[in-house]
């Protein structure tokens, strides 16, 4: 299985400050087509996951171009130029590029 | 409009059965792959299975045997029938639309969850 490693575990931000997020996989998600089959999901507190970058560094539909994603084969990474309280949650990455599916095991992102 | 609506959930006892529901809308079972995902209290995502539009399933390892997927396509509705629960199998259960026609890329869509307990 590709191991999802996700740093670090709790990340207290204040608002208007950048943030940054590492996913880290035990095998490479670059597929032949490309892309790199890592996504990025965010959990808001009592909600269910919403997609925020997909293959890598596209933002899905309607998530605010202060998220971007970077990173290719094993290494990955999420950035907020400026969280904004409404950016608290559980980050997520996940990668498709191997059965099974796996995610890494989140970054809580509060403010301080 | 896409939506997701989970239903099924309840208290059950080890080694029981219980079958959560899926009800679609604005977009087509036969397209699109969809997939449950489930979240333990306190813990975080794990893959549970997935269909795809042609009929392929694949599952977790930890399900493999004593869930099974499926769906119908006439009625919009995707299912997950769990036998032989365990202790381990509590937790909320997703299910999620991919975004990409007939494969098994990125979830644009997710439920609201059913919460599953496993407890004698």
């Amino acid at each position: 299985d590709a191991v999802m490693t996700q740093s670090p575990l709790s990340l207290p931000v204040r608002p208007g400050e950048p943030a940054s997020i590492s996913c880290r996989s035990s095998q490479s998600l670059l597929h032949s087509n490309g892309y790199n089959h890592l996504d990025w999901y965010l959990q808001k507190p009592g909600q269910s996951p919403q997609l925020l970058i997909y293959m890598g560094s596209n933002r899905a539909s309607g998530v605010p171009d202060r998220f971007s994603g970077s990173g290719s084969g094993t290494d990955f990474t999420l950035k907020i130029s400026r969280v904004e309280a409404e950016d608290v949650g559980t980050y997520y990455c996940m990668q498709t590029r191997h059965t099974p599916i796996t995610f890494g095991g989140g970054t809580k992102v509060e403010l301080k | 409009e896409v939506q997701l609506l989970e239903s099924g959930g309840g208290l059950v006892q080890p080694g029981g059965s219980l079958r959560l529901s899926c009800a679609t809308s604005g977009f087509s079972l036969d397209t699109y792959t969809m997939t449950w995902v489930r979240q333990a209290p306190g813990k975080g995502l794990e893959w549970v299975s997935s269909i795809y539009g042609r009929g392929d399933t694949h599952y977790a390892d930890s399900v493999k045997g004593r869930f099974t997927i499926s769906k119908d396509s006439s009625t919009d509705t995707l299912y997950l029938q769990m036998t032989s629960l365990r202790v381990e199998d509590t937790a909320i259960y997703y299910c999620a639309k991919d975004r990409v026609p007939d494969s098994s890329w990125s979830f644009d869509f997710w439920g609201q969850g059913t919460l599953v307990t496993v407890s004698s």
